[in-house]
């Protein structure tokens, strides 16, 4: 079964600091991972998309990473701002024409001044 | 802005009710998509249009409808809701279906509660 796990499940860190959320996934065949950000009673906005070939993107100061031997993906997120909070979800698409992607249930990151 | 709206933004409706969701892209997009968000519960995908055509019905119960007449604009009709199937609908758009890594962008979503 195709799952998709993130955590931690939520995070508070303070201003200006740095912090990395983790997605892990079992889909397969793997076609490509997105992260997305989703601000409270908003729908999500795309951050970064990465397929099999891809190691890494950057999005200013937002940075995914991807290993597709361990199925582990990370988002980065550098000088953390008060606008960062949010949710911020991973989710995996399989290869092979499907229309279903596979959504984790999200980080919820709270950044304090 | 992300080019794609939703009407209403809130919707409180009874169990016997008939109600309508609107969505429409400005984006050009041959594909749009319906979308439940639960608290707590990851999203799940309820209907996917490819150039007008239905091509994924995720296993959602009769009780909602869509309608796409258009490539710019979805609907998803409701009737005999549960208070159950109160949750953030939301709509997103891009401009393939399923043929490789492509970027949906989603509208703010409608906040419905069923009473």
């Amino acid at each position: 079964k195709n799952q998709v796990e993130q955590s931690p499940q939520s995070l508070i860190i303070l201003e200006g600091k740095n912090c990395t959320l983790q997605c892990n996934y079992t889909v397969s065949p793997f076609s490509n991972l997105r992260w997305y950000k989703q601000d409270t009673g908003r729908g999500p906005v795309s951050l970064t998309i990465m397929t099999f070939s891809e190691n890494t993107k950057s999005n200013g100061r937002y940075t995914a990473t991807l290993d597709a031997d361990t199925k582990q993906s990370s988002l980065h997120i550098t000088a953390s701002q008060l606008s960062d909070s949010a949710s911020y979800i991973c989710v995996v698409s399989a290869r092979g024409g499907s229309y279903i992607p596979t959504f984790g249930r999200g980080t919820s990151l709270i950044v304090h001044p | 802005e992300t080019g794609v709206t939703q009407t209403p933004r809130h919707l409180v409706m009874g169990m016997t009710n008939k109600k309508s969701l609107k969505c429409e892209q400005h984006l050009g997009h041959n594909a749009m998509y319906w979308y439940k968000q639960s608290a707590k519960k990851p999203l799940e995908l309820m209907f996917v249009y490819s150039l007008e055509e239905r091509v994924e019905n995720n296993s959602v119960p009769s009780r909602f409808s869509p309608e796409c007449p258009n490539s710019s604009h979805l609907f998803l009709h409701l009737h005999t809701l549960q208070p159950e199937d109160s949750a953030l609908y939301l709509c997103a758009s891009s401009q393939l279906a399923g043929l490789g890594p492509d970027t949906q962008y989603f509208g703010p979503g409608t906040r419905l509660t069923v009473l």
